[in-house]
């Protein structure tokens, strides 16, 4: 079946430095990629997807590439701010179904 | 921008009890859905519903679960008999056809069974 594997958090960062949170996936067929994004109280907030392999979702300054050759979709920023401290989440669909399969999650925590 | 809205924000319900999840979607969105997240675990898929019908579910969407589209605006999860295991926060979500992937999120129900 399908799944999503997520690094561990929390991730803790100070402002300004390089953010990188690891996805990789596991599908049966040509997955469409997700980040979403949960800040505290909210709910999930689409942040970038990518459609087909060496496609790179952005939004906001972050950036994902989808790499089938390496199953990962790894999200990054080059300068973090403190208002990017939220949970992340990684997801994917699969081709002909409508679900999301969702990584665990991983907090970000950036200090000033 | 439109949103998806849901409400309550929190329901308390005793367990064997009935509960509502109510939700209303983006407004000229046509796919529906529910997530559910239970405390410190991944975000899981139970329903997506389309053209008022279940289109695709999830081993966890049993029969004591239910969705309904009551009216134009509303989109409905009941839980007949509401058990412990059933705490979680539930999301809904939609997006606006079947060519369009994006799915978006209301800020979800957290539902605590005593």
């Amino acid at each position: 079946g399908n799944s999503v594997t997520q690094m561990e958090g929390p991730v803790t960062l100070s402002e300004e430095a390089f953010l990188t949170i690891n996805c990789t996936y596991t599908a049966t067929g040509y997955p469409s990629l997700f980040w979403y994004v949960q800040y505290p109280g909210e709910g999930l907030q689409l942040l970038l997807k990518a459609t087909k392999a060496d496609d790179k979702g952005s939004n906001k300054g972050f950036e994902a590439t989808y790499r089938k050759e390496t199953t990962s979709f790894h999200l990054e920023k080059g300068s973090v701010q403190v208002s990017d401290s939220a949970v992340y989440f990684c997801a994917l669909k699969d081709t002909g179904r409508r679900a999301l399969t969702f990584g665990s999650g991983t907090r970000l925590q950036v200090q000033p | 921008e439109p949103e998806v809205t849901q409400t309550p924000s929190h329901q308390v319900t005793q367990m064997g009890q009935e509960v509502i999840l109510r939700c209303v979607p983006i407004s000229n969105h046509l796919y529906f859905y529910w997530y559910r997240q239970i405390l410190g675990q991944k975000v899981e898929f139970l329903v997506s519903f389309y053209n008022n019908e279940i289109s695709e579910k999830s081993e966890i969407f049993d029969d004591q679960f239910s969705v309904e589209r009551p009216d134009g605006s509303n989109f409905t999860l009941k839980i007949r008999s509401t058990k412990l295991e059933d705490s979680a926060m539930y999301f809904c979500a939609s997006s606006e056809d079947r060519l369009v992937e994006e799915q978006y999120f209301g800020p979800g129900t957290r539902l605590t069974v005593t």
